[in-house]
Order: structure tokens, then sequence, then C-alpha cells
């Protein structure tokens, strides 16, 4: 079985400034996807990357990139520039590449406040 | 309009009484699911459907059942409600390709008295 987890329950940064969301991960799986995925307060949830662990680039997705080490199974989410409406909860996701079901194991989230 | 619905979007129901939650999508995909959410856990995976014929359960699926009674539509009931089942409920469509990303409906905050 596969575990998500995110030790940061709650961060905040100031408006303009860099944050990092952590996130670890346990799995046997030797290819997998990691998702992040972002809920604003309006609650819909909101992908915001995708890392395929056999592509050795991290993914980036303009002021979002990611610091994936697949050895540590580390997989962290810079938010650069923070914007007022980056302020939502931010989850963490797994799933393996032979999931025919393409089943989403997720972290339990960590809340970010961007302060103006 | 969004491609993945659900309705109602907010519900208030009393333990014990039946509540069917509805999840609709435009996206074409084969695979569905239903997730809750409870703070600090995430969300979990209750149900997921393949295709129309083809339905599995989830880590946590006690208290729940669904209907997937075309492949655009996907249902959740709780047949008899508890406190404890108070929760955001999230649908949730994939296909094949596309990798594996989950596209999420709007959610259905559940309030069981």
């Amino acid at each position: 079985a596969q575990t998500v987890t995110q030790s940061q329950p709650e961060m905040s940064v100031q408006e303009a400034e860099t944050v990092t969301l952590s996130c670890t991960y346990d799995t046997s799986e030797n290819n997998y996807y990691l998702f992040w995925y972002k809920q604003p307060p309006s609650r819909q949830m909101i992908l915001v990357i995708r890392q395929e662990a056999y592509k050795q680039q991290n993914a980036t997705e303009n002021r979002f990139s990611v610091n994936f080490q697949k050895a540590a199974k580390s997989f962290s989410l810079k938010i650069s520039d923070s914007q007022l409406g980056d302020t939502a909860m931010y989850f963490c996701a797994f799933t393996p590449l032979n999931n025919a079901g393409n089943m989403l194991t997720f972290g339990g989230g960590t809340r970010l406040m961007v302060k103006p | 309009d969004a491609d993945v619905t659900q309705t109602p979007r907010n519900r208030i129901t009393k333990t014990g009484k039946r509540i069917m939650l509805e999840c609709s999508q435009t996206k074409g995909h084969d695979r569905m699911y239903w997730y809750r959410q409870d703070p600090g856990l995430g969300l979990r995976l209750i149900y997921y459907s393949f295709d129309v014929k083809d339905i599995n359960k989830g880590e946590i699926s006690d208290g729940y059942s669904v209907s997937r009674q075309a492949q655009a539509k996907f249902s959740l009931s709780l047949e008899s409600a508890i406190p404890n089942q108070t929760a955001l409920y999230f649908c949730a469509t994939s296909d094949m390709g596309q990798g594996k990303t989950q596209y999420f409906g709007p959610g259905t905050r559940l309030l069981v008295l």
C-alpha cells in the first residue's frame, strides 16, 4: 500500500515571496505519477502540476515547480512570486503507473495563507 | 458549463435517513470515483468504477453504495446516514490516457445531524 505524507499542516508566505510545500511518499513501485492539487475556499479541486516518475526533469507550470527526488521519495512544490489567489489547501497525491483504475492516494494537505 | 457536476452542492439530513448524491460528467471518461474529504485526512476513496458494469470498493466503502447508471452518471448513496458521515464528498473522472489525471466536481458538503 502507498502512503503520502504532508508534514506541514499550515504555512504562510508574504505576497511576492517564494514558498515550498513538502510531500513525501512511501511505495515499492518504480513507475508512478505524482500530483499537486489546489483547493481554494471555493473547495474546487484544481490540478496544479503533474510529475511522471520516469522523467528526470522536474515539472514546471508557470510560477509552480516541483523538486522531485525519487531516491528520497520526496515531491515538494515551490510557488514563486506568491499571489493572494494562491491561498488554498494544497494536496499531494500519488498513483502507480500500473494502476488500471488510476486511483489516487492523497496526503492530508497543507493550508497555505498568502499575506498582503 | 462544468465538465463534472455534482448535485446537491450542500445537504443537511438527519441520522437514519437515506440520501443520494449525484454526479454527471461530459468529459467522456470511462472511470469515475467517489471520495470523501475530512479535515487533516485529505481525500479518501469510497468507490470507483471502470465502466457501467465494473464497480469496485475503495478504502472506506462501509455504509455507502453506488450506482453507475450510464457512462456519464455515477451516484453515491448513504443507506442510513450517521453523523460521522458528515464530510465533503467529491466525484472525479479520468481516462486511460491523460497521464492518469483526475478531474473533480465541485463537491457536496453533507451534514448529518
